[in-house]
């Protein structure tokens, strides 16, 4: 079955360097979102969106941005990169059930950013 | 480069045995939990929900538990298997609406051959 694609898999940058991940959806699922997980970390929630638009917002940096594009593909631009930043970006996928809560988010494998 | 060390609670357990995985959660107004497992390397894997509802959920050789009254959320796992080697979060949707997940602490379960 298809899963969540995201690319790169691996991205090296250097401070104040720019850097745009993206996420493939499962194909026909509706919302996608973006959590950040630092070294031992747990996910943190970023930013989601629902039919394109934006449908939640977590503690995303103002130096970062998404957007759901309208083959539903998402891209999470960061700039002005920081040491800080260096961690493992997953998106999820889900369908939506009429809004209801369900939960069951589909995560790809993530992409590890390392600012250097 | 990563930080040296993941300070993460450790579960030990032999081959066959039973694992139990705790968690507490803040928000008395999160209606739906999920626990899931992520291996080294890779993104969180869905394993069991359970709604506010419900005091208890089967799966396959997983069983959830949650106590409302005192916000806590557990997950079982019956004859314990080396793939079983992960780190297991549970996570609380605290979304008004969709699902927006708020993760806790992860626990690494370690499986003894």
């Amino acid at each position: 079955a298809a899963g969540v694609i995201q690319s790169p898999r691996h991205l090296i940058k250097e401070k104040r360097e720019t850097a745009t991940l993206k996420c493939y959806p499962i194909p026909r699922h509706d919302t996608v979102y973006w959590y950040q997980q630092g070294p031992g970390q747990d996910p943190q929630f970023l930013i989601s969106f629902y039919e394109k638009m934006q449908s939640d917002k977590g503690s995303i940096p103002d130096r970062f941005s998404a957007q759901q594009f309208s083959d539903y593909h998402s891209e999470l631009n960061m700039s002005s990169l920081e040491l800080g930043d260096s961690a493992l970006y997953f998106c999820a996928s889900s369908l939506a059930s009429g809004g209801a809560a369900t939960g069951e988010l589909f995560f790809g494998e993530g992409s590890r950013l390392t600012v250097l | 480069g990563e930080s040296v060390g993941l300070h993460l609670p450790t579960l030990s357990v032999q081959e066959g045995d039973n694992s139990i995985i705790n968690c507490a959660y803040s928000n008395s107004a999160s209606d739906y939990f999920i626990w899931y497992k992520q291996e080294s390397g890779k993104g969180p894997q869905f394993i069991i929900d359970i709604r506010s509802n419900m005091d208890k959920r089967q799966g396959q050789r997983v069983t959830v538990l949650l106590n409302k009254t005192v916000k806590h959320l557990s997950l079982q796992i019956a004859a314990t298997q080396p793939g079983d080697s992960a780190v297991y979060f549970c996570a609380e949707n605290r979304g008004a609406a969709g699902n927006k997940l708020t993760f806790g602490g992860g626990t690494r379960v370690l499986v003894k051959p």
